[in-house]
């Protein structure tokens, strides 16, 4: 099975900041990955998958980079609401495996 | 607009069976690829199992052998069997469409305890 580790496992940050999470697969999976974002007590919200393409309705803020084994969120202008959970995900090889998630919380 | 609803948890003893149900809206499971997503208290995302539109199935390690994929095209609903169940499957279980997945379900919490 394919490992992804996220790092860091927390973080903390000032409305205004931009902040880079990591994600790195044990073997590579092209850019088959996709990164999630969750709110307490919500489900996971799609932000970004092939690694850079933004979901529909997304804002630009977010962006993603990479390919092979190591990839990249960042997160522009830190507001409010961005204070939350990120998961990255590979979905090239079943089975499919998440990250340990990395929380963002406020400095 | 693309809708997710999972319904059927609840408690349970070890060893116990239940059956989770996701009805769909706005696009057909039977052309899709859709999928469960675990998430005990306090931790991360699991991926528990996944139904291509070819109808091939694959399971995490943690639950082959125990739990059960499956679909109603008449119904458009998703499933998932769970058999021989054990505490450490108390979670939150999501269904999820889409490979990569872009539509979630608001999840249905299984808790397994004596």
């Amino acid at each position: 099975d394919i490992q992804m580790t996220q790092s860091p496992s927390s973080l903390s940050a000032s409305v205004g900041d931009r902040v880079t999470i990591t994600c790195r697969a044990s073997q590579g999976i092209n850019n088959y990955l996709a990164w999630f974002q969750q709110k307490p007590g919500k489900a996971p919200k799609s932000l970004i998958y092939a690694a850079s393409k933004l979901q529909s309705g997304v804002p630009s803020k977010f962006s993603g980079s990479g390919s092979g084994t190591d990839f990249t969120l960042t997160i522009s202008n830190l507001q409010p609401e961005d204070f939350a959970t990120y998961f990255c995900q590979q979905y090239n090889f079943n089975p499919l495996t998440f990250g340990g998630g990395t929380k963002v919380e406020i400095k | 607009e693309m809708q997710l609803v999972e319904s059927g948890g609840g408690l349970v003893q070890p060893g116990g069976s239940l059956r989770l149900s996701c009805a769909a809206a706005g696009f057909s499971v039977t052309n899709s690829y859709v999928t469960w997503v675990r998430q005990a208290p306090g931790k991360g995302l699991e991926w528990v199992s996944g139904i291509y539109s070819d109808g091939s199935t694959y399971y995490g390690d943690s639950v082959k052998g125990r739990f059960t994929i499956s679909r109603d095209n008449s119904k458009n609903t998703l499933y998932l069997q769970m058999d021989s169940l054990r505490p450490e499957d108390t979670a939150i279980y999501y269904c999820a469409r889409g490979l990569p997945v872009d539509c979630w379900g608001q999840g249905t919490l299984v808790t397994v305890s004596s």
